[in-house]
């Protein structure tokens, strides 16, 4: 089976910088995925890895170690507008199943 | 423009009643998926389909069925032997090659009285 693991909640002050973590077991690795959600809202798509390293984009990067079992989202300059939750999500297997981690909740804050 | 439809955006039913959310996407994607959320939590898995007339079970397919009859679309049946079917229910699309990024529609507010 596959199992997703990411901090429940984060704090940060705006114009910051935060670091959300997320750790993952699976076979037939696919890729990974991470997507932004506000309350009450569908899931944004904010980054796709499948090779080891860092992808950016603006004020957003993720990293893959897919022998470490290990990603992590880096948001930049933090705004108010950034307060959501962030999902980690892994594609595995031949059949391309999708599943995504519990979230994480970051709280922007003045 | 192209996308992915959920209908209705909030449903009412009486418990013991059998529903059927919609998801229709024309962005020429072969996978399709189902998910659930309740309030505060992640998305779980219910049910997805790389081609038609195929689909494979999810983390929670229990109470819950779906049919692939056209590419186009996803039909989820929310059935009565689900226990707690209040939620809020997701439907996304993807392709299977390149990003496969799935595109997500804006979801059904389901509540069971």
């Amino acid at each position: 089976g596959q199992n997703i693991d990411q901090p429940t909640e984060m704090t940060a002050t705006e114009g910051a910088i935060v670091q959300i973590n997320c750790t993952y077991q699976t076979s037939g690795f696919n890729g990974l995925f991470w997507y932004q959600q506000h309350a009450g809202e569908a899931p944004t798509f904010l980054s796709y890895n499948v090779l080891d390293g860092l992808e950016e984009k603006g004020r957003f990067s993720s990293f893959l170690s897919r022998s470490k079992g290990y990603s992590y989202l880096l948001l930049k300059e933090l705004q108010m507008k950034d307060s959501a939750s962030y999902l980690c999500a892994l594609l595995s297997g031949g059949y391309n199943k999708l599943i995504f981690g519990a979230g994480t909740r970051l709280a922007v804050h003045p | 423009d192209g996308g992915i439809t959920q209908s209705p955006k909030y449903l009412f039913r009486k418990e013991g009643q059998n529903v059927t959310l919609s998801c229709e996407q024309n962005l020429n994607h072969d996978a399709m998926y189902w998910y659930r959320q309740d309030p505060g939590q992640g998305l779980r898995l219910i049910y997805y389909s790389q081609i038609v007339n195929d689909f494979q079970k999810g983390d929670i397919a229990e109470g819950y069925s779906v049919s692939r009859e056209k590419k186009e679309s996803f039909p989820l049946t929310v059935t009565s032997a689900q226990k707690n079917p209040t939620a809020f229910y997701l439907c996304a699309s993807s392709t299977l090659t390149g990003t496969v990024e799935a595109f997500f529609g804006q979801g059904t507010r389901l509540t069971v009285v």
